[in-house]
């Protein structure tokens, strides 16, 4: 089955340092999508990736998906203490959505 | 708009004791999803639907039933639940093909089996 794995599993930061979580898949993906989990809430989605090569921005953060469509990154510029959490990234195969095992980001003022 | 409802948020029971974990949605979506989440393994697929009257086993069936009688509800069931149950889980629903492409999480639900 499909394996979706995460790097680092922990990151401790300090403010204003930069962060990077990287996303492997097992299998080529048709898309791949990007969630955040602060601590004791949910996932809450932040964007999804298509295309081969596609990189998109949302302010301070930064997602690529590789050009073989089997992995992905999310970097944060500038960390804040508002970034502290969990970051998963997930793919479909067929009609099941993987996620990955998740990166948990601390920052430290 | 509420969103995903799941209740309750808190649970615990007794080895053996069966439960049912409510998931509801108010935005028409066809994709309904069951994960577990546990430190370390990330958010693990249980069961999922892609519409009313069909179900089908994600990663981790064993040990859980569900039903989707109507686009709105997917529940859980515990058969009878273990220690190894001890959890977070969380009930997710998304457009399926068509409309915006993002899941939708409940709030979770804390489940502890002694």
């Amino acid at each position: 089955g499909q394996q979706v794995m995460q790097i680092p599993q922990y990151q401790h930061v300090q403010e204003g340092e930069d962060f990077t979580t990287y996303c492997n898949s097992s299998t080529t993906l048709s898309n791949i999508q990007w969630y955040k989990q602060r601590p004791g809430g949910h996932p809450v989605f932040l964007i999804q990736l298509v295309k081969s090569g596609e990189v998109k921005k949302q302010k301070r953060l930064t997602f690529q998906f590789g050009e073989a469509k089997k992995n992905s990154s999310l970097h944060i510029t500038a960390t804040q203490t508002t970034d502290v959490g969990t970051y998963f990234c997930a793919g479909p195969t067929g009609n099941q959505f993987y996620f990955g095992t998740g990166t948990s980001l601390t920052v430290i003022p | 708009n509420a969103g995903v409802t799941q209740t309750p948020k808190f649970q615990v029971l007794k080895t053996g004791q069966s439960m049912t974990l409510q998931c509801a949605q108010d935005m028409n979506h066809e994709y309904m999803s069951w994960y577990r989440q546990d430190p370390g393994m990330g958010l693990r697929l249980i069961h999922y639907s892609v519409g009313a009257g069909i179900t089908d086993q994600g990663e981790v069936p064993n040990g859980y039933n569900v039903s989707r009688s109507t686009t709105e509800d997917f529940p859980l069931r515990l058969l009878s639940a273990a220690p190894s149950q001890t959890s977070v889980y969380f009930c997710a629903s998304s457009y399926k093909g068509r409309g915006p492409p993002e899941a939708f999480f409940g709030q979770g639900t804390r489940l502890t089996v002694v």
